[in-house]
């Protein structure tokens, strides 16, 4: 089982719509949450990071963490075509310093 | 505010050559994480770097070699490469006290 799983897609959506991105982790110890963002030839980016069960929402990203289930999802309200990307889910075990261990990601296309 | 620099950006080495990468991490962080990614793949972790000392090592053969400077910048070596370290090679600059990481634009390494 890998530690941190994701599907790889691709997910297609339409402009406008509600995307949702799903991660699933194996160790229950994971400290805290990360959603990375990384565009075609390009370095992941942060765009969320959520430490404690329920929802942080910023901007049209929401990141939902359910530990009893040992889930983090990414909703994207309003997709955009600027949206298109691949979606990295990461965890750290640690509560500082830590390593991130990452899935697969998820390649997400926004259709106009 | 600078982010983090990574260089150079892309390097062509031949198998059995040596190679160095350099980080210079965001302003105010004191950690540099670095990380492999194959194509299609999440980024994989290398090691870690805090108060010039290697904290966390992934499961990565000893031709990867690393250093922190007083300044907190870091190099990474590999050894006698192999087709197979051809990869997107990233450094993730963080604050020890936190578990929040940044990435670099990558250094693309192709070993012919």
């Amino acid at each position: 089982q890998k530690e941190v799983e994701q599907n790889s897609g691709p997910l297609s959506v339409p402009e406008g719509a509600i995307a949702s991105l799903n991660c699933t982790y194996s160790d229950r110890g994971s400290q805290s949450f990360f959603w990375y963002r990384q565009y075609s030839g390009k370095s992941p980016e942060l765009i969320m990071s959520i430490y404690s069960n329920g929802d942080k929402e910023d901007g049209r990203f929401t990141a939902q963490l359910n530990k009893a289930s040992q889930y983090v999802s990414l909703l994207i309200r309003d997709s955009q075509p600027s949206d298109s990307a691949t979606y990295l889910c990461a965890v750290n075990l640690e509560v500082q310093g830590g390593k991130l261990i990452f899935g697969q990601g998820t390649e997400l296309s926004v259709k106009p | 505010d600078a982010g983090v620099t990574q260089s150079p950006t892309h390097l062509i080495k031949t198998r059995g050559q040596q190679v160095t990468l350099r980080c210079s991490p965001k302003s105010g962080h004191d950690t540099v994480s670095w990380y492999q990614q194959a194509l299609g793949q999440g980024p994989q972790f290398i090691f870690q770097y805090y108060e010039e000392e290697e904290r966390q090592r992934g499961n990565f053969p000893d031709r990867f070699s690393g250093h922190q400077f007083p300044n907190y910048s870091s190099e990474l070596n590999v050894n006698a490469l192999l087709l197979g370290d051809s990869a997107l090679y990233l450094c993730a600059s963080s604050f020890w006290g936190g578990t929040e990481a940044f990435f670099g634009q990558g250094t693309r390494l192709t070993v012919v």
